[in-house]
């Protein structure tokens, strides 16, 4: 059973339009979620945590969790060509202590 | 990553050849982790590390080894019995708290020749 699960695109998104990238794990003790943004290439960089049901934001991102349904999402308004990367979603799964990582979703955002 | 060192960039194996690869933290970080990512895929977890002079198993550590002797060094040596070693090899730093997020170095890319 696959324990972090994303859609591996692309998804290709006009420029300055909203990105809506998605995430579930299988883990419903889990309590933290991250978000990284991967450059083809590059190591991953974390944009946004979240611990609490409901949206955080930051800058240009938003990320929105939902617990009962087990999924994240990561919203990136007024993407911008630059945004065109991998972004990869973990989850601290409470069983065993660990970070697991879905295998990513490719975004291209369209100039 | 600022704070973390991985050397080399590039490494290049020979058949039946032992490499090490090196990590290096001064982000006073108790954690480290190694990861393998091939093409398309994700993260797999190889061993990780959350006090000096212990370590753990990760999902994929036949054919690989580590050592914690240092709080800043964690290096990783792909043995010869790591029959398919190539990929892009990622270590991460974090504090023992897995609700705490990992933060990466900037990896090392491994070959056969």
């Amino acid at each position: 059973q696959k324990e972090v699960e994303q859609n591996s695109g692309p998804l290709s998104v006009p420029e300055g339009a909203i990105a809506s990238l998605n995430c579930t794990y299988s883990d419903r003790g889990s309590q933290s979620f991250f978000w990284y943004r991967q450059y083809s290439g590059k190591s991953p960089e974390l944009i946004m945590f979240i611990y609490s049901n409901g949206d955080k934001e930051d800058g240009r991102f938003t990320a929105q969790l939902n617990k009962a349904s087990q999924y994240v999402s990561l919203l990136i308004r007024d993407s911008q060509p630059s945004d065109s990367a991998t972004y990869l979603c973990a989850a601290e799964m409470n069983r065993d202590d660990k970070i697991i990582f879905g295998k990513g979703t490719r975004l291209h955002i369209l100039p | 990553d600022g704070g973390i060192t991985q050397s080399p960039k590039y490494l290049f194996r020979k058949e039946g050849q032992n490499v090490t690869l090196s990590c290096e933290q001064n982000l006073n970080h108790d954690a480290m982790y190694w990861y393998r990512q091939d093409p398309g895929q994700g993260l797999r977890l190889i061993y990780y590390s959350q006090i000096v002079n212990d370590f753990q198993k990760g999902d994929i550590a036949e054919g690989y080894s580590v050592s914690r002797e240092k709080k800043e060094s964690f290096p990783l040596t792909v043995t010869s019995a790591q029959k398919n070693p190539t990929a892009f090899y990622l270590c991460a730093t974090g504090t023992a708290n897995s609700n705490q997020p990992q933060h990466f170095g900037d990896g090392t890319r491994l070959s056969i020749l």
